[in-house]
């Protein structure tokens, strides 16, 4: 079982560059989550989701959008990035929902210059 | 909504004494709780979670948190600390199909 995965690891981006982020797990989870780490802020929600082909807004999700087509895949995209989108980006995922543990991936490291 | 603080940024222990890292919530209903550890560079991994039950709820690599509603508390801790402890941990709470996390307490552990 590798988990959660993440690609890229590390990514530098051109302000008002777009790019994806690819989450992928393997534990047949339902429930898969997007997070921005920021220093002082500790985890902030973008989106979410709770089943295949459905997606829903966290707490921080303006400059972003997702689609979670497949099951075990749930990809992030930032249309048109800002120096504001720099941060370590983590993808979850949960079995049971908000009850169930989350488990999380390395986390992409993106820089918007 | 829901809420979760962390009120410490940081926490110190010397090696082998007792650690308590402090978190309190605010959520409507029963509390869903959890806790979670950092290591740099690395991804959240889960530490224990009370759901109902027992106050005191037990977790891995020796950790256990204290369940107390009349203070909307959720306190982390281990009876004997290790260096291998250090770590930033989170703490979190429940709420309408997401979670919520703290803003993260980074534990230090002196030799």
């Amino acid at each position: 079982n590798a988990g959660v995965t993440q690609t890229p690891k590390f990514r530098v981006l051109k302000t008002g560059q777009s790019m994806t982020l690819l989450c992928a797990q393997d534990m047949n989870h339902e429930y898969m989550y997007w997070y921005r780490q920021d220093p002082g802020m500790g985890l902030r929600l973008i989106h979410y989701s709770v089943g295949e082909g459905t997606t829903a807004k966290g707490e921080v999700p303006d400059g972003y959008n997702v689609s979670r087509l497949k099951k075990q895949n749930f990809l992030l995209g930032l249309e048109s990035a800002a120096p504001s989108q720099t941060s370590v980006y983590f993808c979850a995922s949960s079995l049971s929902g908000p009850t169930g543990e989350q488990y999380f991936g390395p986390g992409t490291r993106l820089t918007v210059t | 909504a829901q809420s979760v603080a962390q009120p410490e940024d940081q926490v110190n222990v010397a090696e082998g004494n007792p650690l308590t890292v402090k978190c309190t919530y605010s959520v409507s209903g029963n509390p869903y709780l959890f806790w979670y550890v950092q290591y740099p560079n690395r991804g959240l991994q889960f530490l224990l979670k009370y759901i109902t039950g027992d106050n005191l709820v037990k977790g891995s690599y020796g950790f256990e948190a204290e369940f107390n509603k009349s203070q909307t508390s959720f306190h982390l801790k281990k009876p004997s600390a290790l260096v291998s402890d250090s770590a930033l941990y989170f703490c979190a709470v429940r709420g309408y199909q997401k979670v919520t996390f703290g803003t993260g307490t980074k534990l230090q552990v002196i030799p």
